[in-house]
């Protein structure tokens, strides 16, 4: 079973700070995914990466395949940018669906 | 494009009743996944279906089960409910089973008494 780690656990920051959050995993992957999860409950989609980078406007995804390492970052954060990010691995094979980290929970302050 | 609906969004039971929770996927999408969320133990997965067939099953106990039906509506059952079952379970729907983008709905929050 995958092992899904995420740092920091909580984050607050200004806004216009450059934010990194941490996902590290246990067992190799087929694709990882990062999630938003705002307050109230909805989840949306940000990312699904199984090599490489992505980015889409001012978030941006990294993987690290053989350290079993990705990151997401926000440029020019805003407190809009305020939500729970999920970082959630399914792996080779995908025979247990997805497995999620806790969660980072963050803060822009304006 | 209509996104993925669930229903009901909030839902009260009293100990050992059973509840289903319905939802419906993104128009052509064919996998629907079912999760979990709790304070406690954050997102986990419950069952996968694509094309009727359950694919993948996490480890819960055989009170939870679900069903997808030909236009890929799918629904979730629990019965005896326990207090622990309180939390919002969320289903996501993506084009095909296996490794690709998944969209959630809103959820359905169950309050288990």
């Amino acid at each position: 079973k995958n092992e899904v780690e995420q740092s920091p656990q909580n984050l607050t920051a200004q806004e216009g700070e450059f934010i990194t959050i941490n996902c590290s995993y246990s067992v190799g992957i087929s694709a990882l995914h990062w999630l938003q999860q705002h307050p109230g409950g909805g989840i949306v989609s940000l990312f699904m990466l199984s090599s490489g980078k992505k980015k889409h406007g001012r978030l941006i995804a990294t993987i690290n395949i053989q350290e079993k390492h990705s990151s997401l970052h926000i440029t020019a954060s805003h407190p809009r940018d305020s939500a729970v990010y999920i970082c959630a691995v399914r792996s080779r094979g995908g025979a247990d669906g997805l497995t999620f980290g806790k969660g980072t929970h963050l803060i822009i302050q304006p | 494009k209509a996104g993925v609906t669930q229903t009901p969004r909030y839902l009260i039971k009293t100990r050992g009743q059973q509840v289903t929770l319905s939802c419906s996927p993104i128009s052509g999408h064919r996998s629907v996944s079912w999760y979990q969320q709790t304070p406690g133990q954050g997102l986990q997965f419950l069952f996968e279906y694509f094309s009727e067939t359950q694919r993948n099953k996490g480890n819960f106990p055989g009170r939870f089960s679900g069903r997808q039906f030909s236009n890929s509506r799918s629904e979730m059952n629990v019965s005896t409910l326990e207090l622990g079952d309180s939390a919002l379970y969320l289903c996501a729907s993506s084009a095909t089973s296996g490794s690709n983008e998944q969209f959630f709905g809103p959820g359905t929050r169950l309050t288990v008494l």
